[in-house]
């Protein structure tokens, strides 16, 4: 089982929808999550981050945390064509210094005009 | 610069032939990290530097790669006797080190073909 479980979609939906990006996890010590937005062929962008559970909005973009579920959310009010995108979520703090992130395989989203 | 930046952007090689990628990160960053992507796959971690401390090299996949950083400047991956599994985009990162580290901020990545 690996540690990030992530739906690799693709999923298409209308401008104007709201979109909702999940995450589940194994490793009840991770302590900070992240949502990256990866376009094709180019490196992954930081839009959210998040330490422990709760919610955060930035924008159209809110992330939300359960820890008690080991599930992460990442939504998206009035989507645009451009954030047609690739989402990673990743996470971290399970131990050491080395702040290493552990990635789900990452959610191909479509916004369709 | 603004951003981390890499070189090459692609680089097509032979197998068997060494490579070498490079990485400039955010003036000022003091960690700096190296991952693999994989097509279809996750960011695989393969190395941190953070200072002058001890690299963590633990996501290495084999003695055929290694790399280095200079201080808190430029960074290089080698990857000797390249194989055709070693094909994927490489991708650096840099943050601010300590509790920040988790907020990384990549560059586009060098993207590996071995033929």
């Amino acid at each position: 089982q690996k540690e990030v479980e992530q739906d690799p979609g693709p999923l298409s939906v209308p401008e104007g929808a709201i979109v909702s990006l999940n995450c589940t996890y194994s490793n009840s010590a991770f302590q900070y999550f992240m949502w990256y937005r990866q376009y094709s062929r180019k490196g992954p962008e930081l839009l959210m981050y998040t330490y422990s559970s709760g919610n955060k909005e930035d924008g159209r973009f809110t992330a939300q945390v359960d820890k008690s579920s080991k599930y992460i959310s990442l939504f998206i009010r009035d989507s645009q064509p451009s954030d047609s995108a690739t989402y990673l979520c990743a996470m971290s703090g399970y131990g050491g210094a080395t702040n290493k992130l552990i990635f789900g395989t990452g959610t191909l989203l479509a916004v369709q005009p | 610069g603004a951003g981390v930046s890499q070189s090459p952007s692609n680089k097509v090689t032979e197998k068997g032939k060494d490579v070498e990628l490079r990485c400039d990160p955010i003036s000022g960053h003091t960690a700096l990290y190296w991952y693999r992507q994989r097509l279809g796959q996750g960011l695989e971690f393969l190395i941190y530097f953070q200072g002058n401390s001890a690299p963590d090299k633990s996501g290495l996949p084999s003695d055929r790669f290694s790399a280095e950083r200079t201080g808190e400047s430029v960074s290089t991956l080698t990857i000797q006797r390249t194989q055709q599994e070693d094909s994927a985009v490489y991708l650096c990162a840099s943050s601010r080190g300590g509790s920040a580290g988790n907020e990384q901020f990549f560059g586009p990545g060098t993207r590996l073909t071995v033929l």
